[in-house]
């Protein structure tokens, strides 16, 4: 059990760029979520799947942002025409079924 | 819908001294409970968990928390604060009918003095 692993750890973009961040599940974790945490703020919930079907997003998941779980393993997180308010700290997790789920170390991007 | 409150956005105590953090929730279902902690730049790390049966649940780190469901809190305590349990704490409850999403409250910054 290797952990939840994201990559990058940071991300520096300049506003209207695209970006993606990836992030690698336990490997017999069925679900995977994503959250977004602004500074001083507790993780919000963005989108969640289960195995390669998403099956929530969040109203905070604007028509830029974008995620895919192929063949229900890694999963991506895109960000079409970055903005200012995406600067945060995107982190994911993982569990099985409904137990607790387990954080990934996270990916902070700073758009400039 | 869910939602939690924690108490104090900073909580700041004497090595040795009680750590008492304070998270109530709402819910309309028998809820399930959570304590995570994070480290500066860093992913959260699972404390504890309520779930069924017990209602005192115990910890990493000898942290541990209650579970009051006439009150509708879940506080967290350790007896003996250390300098490395210097973090920020968050507690979430879990919306398990709808796809077990983690509800946070907004956290609490422990800080320990020498």
């Amino acid at each position: 059990d290797t952990g939840v692993s994201q990559d990058p750890r940071h991300k520096i973009t300049k506003r209207g760029q695209n970006v993606t961040f990836r992030c690698d599940p336990i490997s017999e974790h069925n679900r995977l979520y994503w959250y977004r945490q602004t500074l001083g703020q507790g993780p919000e919930f963005l989108t969640y799947f289960q195995n390669e079907a998403q099956l929530e997003k969040s109203r905070l998941l604007s028509d830029r942002f974008s995620a895919e779980r192929p063949k229900g393993s890694f999963s991506t997180l895109e960000i079409q025409r970055t903005e200012q308010g995406d600067s945060a700290m995107y982190l994911c997790a993982s569990s099985r079924d409904y137990y607790e789920q387990y954080f990934g170390p996270g990916t902070r991007l700073t758009v400039t | 819908a869910q939602s939690v409150t924690q108490l104090g956005s900073h909580v700041s105590v004497s090595e040795g001294a009680l750590v008492l953090l304070r998270c109530n929730y709402s819910s309309s279902v028998p809820p399930y409970l959570f304590w995570y902690v994070q480290y500066p730049n860093q992913g959260l790390q699972l404390l504890l968990k309520y779930t069924t049966g017990a209602t005192l649940v115990k910890g990493i780190n000898g942290f541990e928390a209650e579970f009051k469901k006439s009150e509708t809190s879940f506080h967290l305590t350790k007896p003996s604060a250390h300098m490395s349990d210097a973090a920020e704490y968050f507690c979430a409850v879990s919306d398990y009918n709808q796809g077990g999403k983690l509800i946070f409250g907004q956290g609490t910054e422990l800080s320990v003095k020498p």
